[in-house]
């Protein structure tokens, strides 16, 4: 069975700095999809940025990009100049290829915007 | 363009009660997610559905059951509640077609057992 590890139950930045949350997961697939998802206080989960395992490239979403190390299975997502808009959970999920499966989710991370 | 939503907002339920909740996709998607997100924890993965049949099935008893109606709807069952059934439950949409698959959230039900 696949599972996705978040080590950092918080974390606390500065507005305006950059923070990092960590993600790693266990698979024995090799396609699969990953993805952060935002879920502020009021509850919507929010698709912030998502990776294809078989894309080299490090997926950018604006203030937002992922450092994907495929052979190390770690997935970090990386917040520039952090707003206080980005407070929120910060949940890494995994999904393998096909497109049927559910996601598998991480125990999140709480992201505090210090102003 | 509605997105995901689901009613009610807020239920709460005693012990051994059944409850449905229900869950309209957003306009154009035809498979249906739902996932238990307890206090604190992530969302787990209950089950799916797409073209009215189960597809996929998480580890959760056979007390969750669902259904799919023909406009995409769908429904959450669970019976014999139990205290560790309050959670926040969340539905999921998405068009499979799409390579990456996005399932889009709705804001949930939070149930409460007591």
């Amino acid at each position: 069975a696949q599972t996705v590890t978040q080590s950092q139950p918080e974390m606390s930045v500065q507005e305006a700095e950059t923070v990092t949350l960590s993600c790693t997961y266990d698979t024995s697939e090799s396609d699969y999809y990953l993805f952060w998802y935002k879920q502020p206080p009021s509850r919507q989960m929010i698709l912030v940025i998502r990776q294809e395992a078989y894309k080299q490239q490090n997926a950018t979403e604006n203030r937002f990009s992922v450092n994907f190390q495929k052979a190390a299975k770690s997935f970090s997502l990386k917040i520039s100049d952090s707003q206080l808009g980005d407070a929120a959970m910060y949940f890494c999920a995994y999904r393998p290829g096909g497109g049927a499966d559910g996601l598998t989710f991480g125990k999140g991370t709480h992201l505090i915007i210090q102003p | 363009d509605a997105g995901v939503t689901q009613s009610p907002t807020h239920l709460i339920k005693t012990r051994g009660q059944q409850v449905t909740l229900r869950c309209s996709p957003k306009s154009g998607h035809d498979t249906v997610s739902w996932y238990q997100q307890a206090l604190g924890q992530g969302p787990q993965f209950i089950f799916q559905y797409y073209e009215e049949e189960e597809r996929q099935r998480g580890n959760f008893p056979d007390r969750f059951s669902g259904h799919q109606f023909p406009n995409y709807s769908s429904e959450l069952n669970v019976n014999a509640l139990l205290l560790g059934d309050s959670a926040l439950y969340l539905c999921a949409s998405s068009f499979p077609e799409l390579s990456y698959n996005e399932q889009f959230f709705g804001p949930g039900t939070r149930l409460t057992v007591l």
